[in-house]
């Protein structure tokens, strides 16, 4: 069945510390890849998105993920955190022939120590 | 340029009850989908309109509806309202046709408490 998965549900992480973010996908094509934050009481926000070309793609924040076609993975990562990172993280999928449908993985909660 | 705005934020409603959830995109976008917010089920696909037309609908029941206007605006109702339709209704737009370059933009959700 085609999925997206998320490994891990919890990250706590020190601040300063790198942060990587890991999310694998079964699809039969290679789909188009997101990743999106959500703080407390908002919606997602975008932080980057692979559609083609280079495989390392870099977004907002200082984040940036890699697309491994081999390993069929998009993970996200980020060198140095910062306290205001604390959030949900959710990568998700979609097909152009699908149209605008997303598919989402089920989301990974970073906790930042100060 | 304004984001997607849902109205209303927050919304308590009883079972048996019917709720109507609206969403205006962000200006020039034509494509509006949505989404439901669970701890238990995640993000799950709920449908899309473009040019007031559904173009993809996800696996829910048909109390689960939806409707475009002619200006972008989108409205979604649940009719007859059960517990577990407690949920973050998530908006997002984007600009058709689907295109290598464009990307769906969320709005903030509306909270919705079936007691």
């Amino acid at each position: 069945a085609q999925s997206v998965t998320q490994p891990d549900i919890h990250i706590t992480v020190s601040e300063g510390a790198s942060l990587e973010l890991r999310c694998n996908y079964s699809y039969g094509a290679t789909p188009y890849l997101f990743w999106y934050v959500q703080s407390p009481g908002q919606g997602l926000q975008l932080l980057l998105k692979y559609f083609s070309g280079d495989t390392l793609v870099q977004g907002i924040k200082g984040f940036e993920a890699e697309f491994k076609r081999s390993q069929s993975s998009f993970n996200l990562r980020k060198p140095s955190v910062h306290w205001s990172d604390a959030a949900e993280y959710f990568c998700a999928v979609a097909f152009k022939a699908a149209g605008n449908k997303l598919t989402f993985g089920g989301g990974t909660r970073v906790l930042v120590k100060p | 340029k304004a984001g997607v705005t849902q109205t209303p934020r927050y919304l308590i409603k009883t079972r048996g009850q019917q709720v109507t959830l609206s969403c205006s995109p962000i200006s020039g976008h034509r494509s509006v989908s949505w989404y439901q917010q669970t701890p238990g089920q995640g993000l799950q696909f709920l449908f899309e309109y473009f040019s007031e037309t559904q173009r993809n609908k996800g696996n829910f029941p048909g109390r689960f509806s939806g409707r475009q206007f002619s200006n972008s605006r989108s409205e979604m109702n649940v009719s007859t309202l059960e517990l577990g339709d407690s949920a973050l209704y998530l908006c997002a737009s984007s600009l058709p046709p689907w295109t290598d370059t464009d990307t769906q933009y969320f709005g903030p959700g509306t909270r919705l408490t079936v007691l």
